[in-house]
């Protein structure tokens, strides 16, 4: 399958500061990437969708100023935490879209851990 | 809210078929049914999907009901490294691969 690799694979910071999260498709060009976030023994939760050339989609309750995205790319998403503080100590995980001539399907990055002292 | 209902826990003996049940009974007809997995702190894992007929491939086979209300995943001999918890997704086709994931199947592969 297709290959999607994320940077750092963790991350410790100080709180106040802002920390970058880089997402690459290796293999394939990706229109379309997804961030999602998933805290200890929960589900993956969408945040948001990543379009390339465009501003990214959020999901309710997400701060759009507070979870900046960039598609510059077609191989490159970035997710910048702003601010963090530690309750965004978090499994971050990025995906990206493969279409085919009749379906698509979504490969995930291996994610980064935040943690936010 | 996630569309599917997957019991929160199963365990398997190494080597038997692993049988995963997955209920989607609001599915729409041009939604497909997908299946991930997620071993402890990795990101998920594409096994497999489908639209309306079964569907084979190296990892797994899916059975969809005819009805489309479920569906069951079938790991044919499970092994110890196939314990993870499993996702069940429908998804509309040509969205954009908008996945909204539930809280899976933990499936345990015991010796």
């Amino acid at each position: 399958g297709a290959v999607v690799s994320q940077h750092p694979s963790r991350v410790i910071c100080k709180s106040g500061t802002s920390v970058k999260i880089e997402c690459r498709s290796l293999d394939f060009q990706a229109t379309t990437m997804f961030w999602y976030r998933q805290f200890p023994k929960k589900s993956l939760m969408l945040m948001a969708t990543s379009n390339e050339g465009s501003k990214a989609t959020y999901e309710q309750g997400v701060e759009k100023d507070k979870f900046l995205i960039n598609h510059a790319s077609l191989t490159l998403s970035t997710l910048t935490v702003t601010s963090a503080h530690p309750e965004d100590s978090s499994f971050y995980i990025c995906s990206a879209t493969v279409f085919g001539e009749s379906q698509e399907t979504q490969y995930f990055g291996p994610g980064t851990r935040l943690l936010v002292l | 809210d996630a569309k599917t209902t997957q019991p929160p826990s199963m365990d398997c003996a190494e080597g038997r078929a692993a049988n995963l049940p997955c209920n989607h009974s609001t599915i729409s007809g041009n939604e497909y049914v997908y299946w991930y997995r997620q071993i402890h702190s990795q990101g998920p894992q594409y096994i497999i999907h489908g639209l309306k007929n079964n569907e084979t491939n190296e990892m797994a086979s899916l059975i969809i009901t005819e009805d489309r209300k479920s569906s069951t995943l079938i790991l044919p001999h499970a092994t110890l490294r196939d314990t993870a918890v499993y996702y069940c997704i429908v998804s509309i086709y040509n969205q954009g691969g908008k996945l909204i994931f539930g809280q899976g199947t933990e499936l345990s592969v015991k010796p």
